[in-house]
């Protein structure tokens, strides 16, 4: 079985300081892990993705997560926060090896909180 | 490219009523289709996937069911609603192979 928890429900940083969302997994084989952003009644969108190649995973908008096995972590950051990035975040985990068809497996989510 | 849609965007409907939310995808073939819901402070649940016409497999029981009647079309149904079956419901699609999933507009479905 996998699971994923996200630490913290919302978050809030200032705009231009450090945005850092924490995500932790739990997988029986090596895991493919995902973050996805939402805006307010919209569907998800892919921030970036990791899938055993490079541990550091850079995506859109300037975001970047680090795959770190010893610790099963997989924490979203990004240098500058933007007002544009108050969003709710998702993190996601799959240990299919490429080919299965089951759903991802979600953690809560984190509402990140831009102040002015 | 490939495009996914939902419809209807929202919806509003008694307790006791059945449901029909439908789901396409565009520019691509074979797709794995899925069906989510989210609910307030719960995180996105996997409802059911299907890895071909005719083929679906669900993760949770419920009165909710669900159709591929082609090959990019993905009905989700219930003959009779419920008051915890409100959220939003999203549908997504991934390429077989590929473990990345693409979300479609989603659906927000109020039960009253």
């Amino acid at each position: 079985a996998q699971s994923v928890t996200q630490l913290g429900s919302h978050v809030s940083v200032s705009e231009g300081a450090l945005v850092l969302l924490r995500c932790n997994y739990s997988s029986s084989v090596p895991p493919y892990l995902f973050w996805y952003v939402q805006y307010p009644n919209q569907g998800l969108q892919l921030l970036l993705k990791y899938t055993s190649a490079a541990t550091l995973v850079k995506g859109i908008n300037g975001f970047e997560a680090e795959f770190k096995k010893s610790e099963t972590s997989f924490h979203l950051t990004k240098p500058s926060a933007h007002m544009s990035d108050a969003a709710e975040y998702f993190c996601a985990v799959s240990s299919n090896s490429g080919g299965g068809a089951d759903g991802l497996t979600f953690g809560k989510g984190t509402h990140l909180i831009i102040q002015p | 490219s490939q495009t996914i849609h939902q419809w209807p965007a929202t919806l509003v409907q008694p307790v006791g009523s059945p449901l029909s939310l439908e789901c396409t995808v565009e520019g691509t073939s074979n797709p794995n289709l899925y069906w989510y819901r989210q609910a307030a402070g719960r995180g996105l649940q996997l409802l059911f996937y299907s890895v071909g016409i005719g083929q679906i497999s669900s993760e949770v029981p419920q009165n909710l069911s669900a159709s591929r009647p082609q090959d990019r079309q993905f009905i989700l149904s219930s003959k009779k609603l419920l008051l915890s079956d409100s959220g939003f419901y999203l549908c997504a699609w991934s390429v077989v192979g590929y473990n990345e999933q693409f979300f479609g507009p989603g659906t927000r479905l109020t039960v009253l």
